[in-house]
């Protein structure tokens, strides 16, 4: 059983088309994150949702919204993509007690391509 | 603001050589410090970690110091396997929902 699975894995597409990474977590956690890693391999945070309520959100072009319907779920919508979004995307799940454990569970990654 | 910096990779050993990756931060105040690794086809996970100076992680034989002097958390194992070889990241966070990654330095073990 996938703890925190992402779905697609991989998507090519063209510049200015809008696509959507989906994510889910069988843990029971609260909180749900999306990452960038960059071609340079920079691992950043975008988004982060406790119980579907939005708690971070980073300075990310306003093309990207993130969706929580639940809180086992947080989808990712990229709208007009251009050839700079593409990247690895990385949703991750936490406890509640990650203040004190800093462990986040990954999912594998979504690689998307923008032609 | 607060940042990872990572020794460039990749690195490739033989398999029973000592490793170290290189990990220091810049962060105001005094950061929990963790190594994530990512294996292939995998997502990242947490491997060890140290909240406080002077603290050492361990975890699946690899070990890392919290060096407040330094500011360092160099991740160390005596003798790597093959099936060690992943990408390993370096994380700072200060008890918020939020980590900084370093950018992850491929280590490959050869036979």
């Amino acid at each position: 059983d996938t703890a925190v699975s992402q779905t697609p894995k991989y998507l090519v597409t063209q510049m200015g088309n809008d696509k959507s990474i989906k994510c889910e977590q069988n843990l029971g956690h609260d909180t749900m994150y999306w990452y960038k890693q960059d071609s340079k391999k920079f691992l950043k945070i975008m988004f982060s949702y406790n119980n579907k309520e939005l708690i971070i959100n980073e300075t990310v072009p306003n093309r990207f919204s993130p969706k929580s319907p639940d809180k086992a779920h947080l989808n990712l919508h990229i709208n007009s993509l251009e050839l700079g979004d593409s990247a690895v995307y990385f949703c991750a799940s936490s406890q509640s007690d990650f203040g004190n454990t800093g462990e986040l569970f990954f999912g594998e990654g979504s690689g998307l391509t923008v032609l | 603001g607060d940042s990872v910096t990572q020794m460039e990779g990749p690195v490739t050993l033989s398999e029973e050589a000592f490793l170290t990756i290189n990990c220091t931060y810049t962060a105001t105040g005094y950061p929990s410090l963790f190594w994530y690794v990512q294996y292939p086809g995998e997502g990242l996970q947490l491997l060890l970690k140290a909240t406080k100076a002077d603290d050492k992680g361990s975890n699946k034989g690899f070990e890392a110091t919290y060096r407040k002097e330094t500011t360092s958390f160099h991740l160390e194992k005596g003798s790597v396997q093959v099936s060690d070889s992943a990408v390993y990241f370096c994380a700072l966070n200060f008890g918020n929902e939020k980590l900084t990654f370093g950018t992850g330095t491929r280590l490959t073990i050869i036979p």
